[in-house]
């Protein structure tokens, strides 16, 4: 069954360092999602993809970060300046055209900010 | 500020019970929703999707879904030791036919005891 991959699954980082999150979505799907997760707390939404653009964000998508689709499979989260704050589990996602809310899951990189 | 709130637990089954997990959400425009399951250190799978008032039976899983409660509940009938898990309840932000950009609570965690 296809599924959504990400690398690396643990990340730590030293505060001020950038970092880049990356995430292959299921090839067929064409939206692509970044959410994350501080530990103990709910799934937050961060930034919604389609057609090489952004589609939504939300407060926490401030300038510190970005999302790329390089090429025709990748697509990445760039936190340019991490804080101790960023600390949290960053889960990918991605869903079809027809049902674009179903949204299916990566396994997650473990981020730890130092 | 758009909420979905659900109790924490842990609701705890005997296995071969009904499990029973609910969900209330703020926003009454919400069209769309949808419960994951979450294992411990892992990303959430989804589970149920559900539009329309009513339920929705997948095996052992029944979606309820009452827009005018502003209600969504979940029961898990026969509930397996393997069905141990945090629940995670999750509503589309608006506007209805937007990207996945869901809303998420916190989560209930079930423990079924053999």
């Amino acid at each position: 069954e296809p599924e959504v991959t990400q690398t690396p699954s643990h990340q730590v980082t030293q505060m001020g360092q950038e970092v880049i999150l990356r995430c292959v979505p299921i090839s067929n799907h064409l939206y692509f999602y970044w959410y994350r997760q501080i530990l103990g707390q709910k799934v937050e939404f961060l930034v919604s993809f389609y057609n090489n653009e952004i589609s939504e964000k939300s407060e926490i998508f401030d300038d510190q970060f970005s999302v790329e689709r390089p090429d025709g499979s990748n697509f990445t989260l760039k936190i340019r300046s991490t804080k101790l704050e960023d600390s949290a589990m960053y889960f990918c996602a991605s869903s079809r055209d027809r049902e674009r809310e179903k949204l299916f899951f990566g396994s997650g990189t473990q981020l730890s900010v130092l | 500020q758009k909420e979905v709130e659900q109790n924490s637990g842990p609701l705890s089954v005997p296995e071969g019970a009904i499990a029973s997990l609910n969900c209330t959400y703020s926003d009454r425009v919400s069209q769309s929703f949808f419960w994951y399951r979450q294992y411990s250190g892992k990303s959430p799978e989804l589970i149920m999707s559900i539009y329309s008032n009513g339920d929705k039976e997948d095996g052992r899983f029944t979606a309820q879904l009452n827009k005018a409660s502003q209600y969504v509940s979940l029961l898990i009938r026969d509930s397996q030791p393997s069905d141990s898990a945090t629940y995670l309840c999750a509503v589309n932000a608006p506007p209805a036919g937007s990207q996945g950009n869901l809303i998420f609570g916190k989560g209930t965690k079930l423990s079924v005891k053999p």
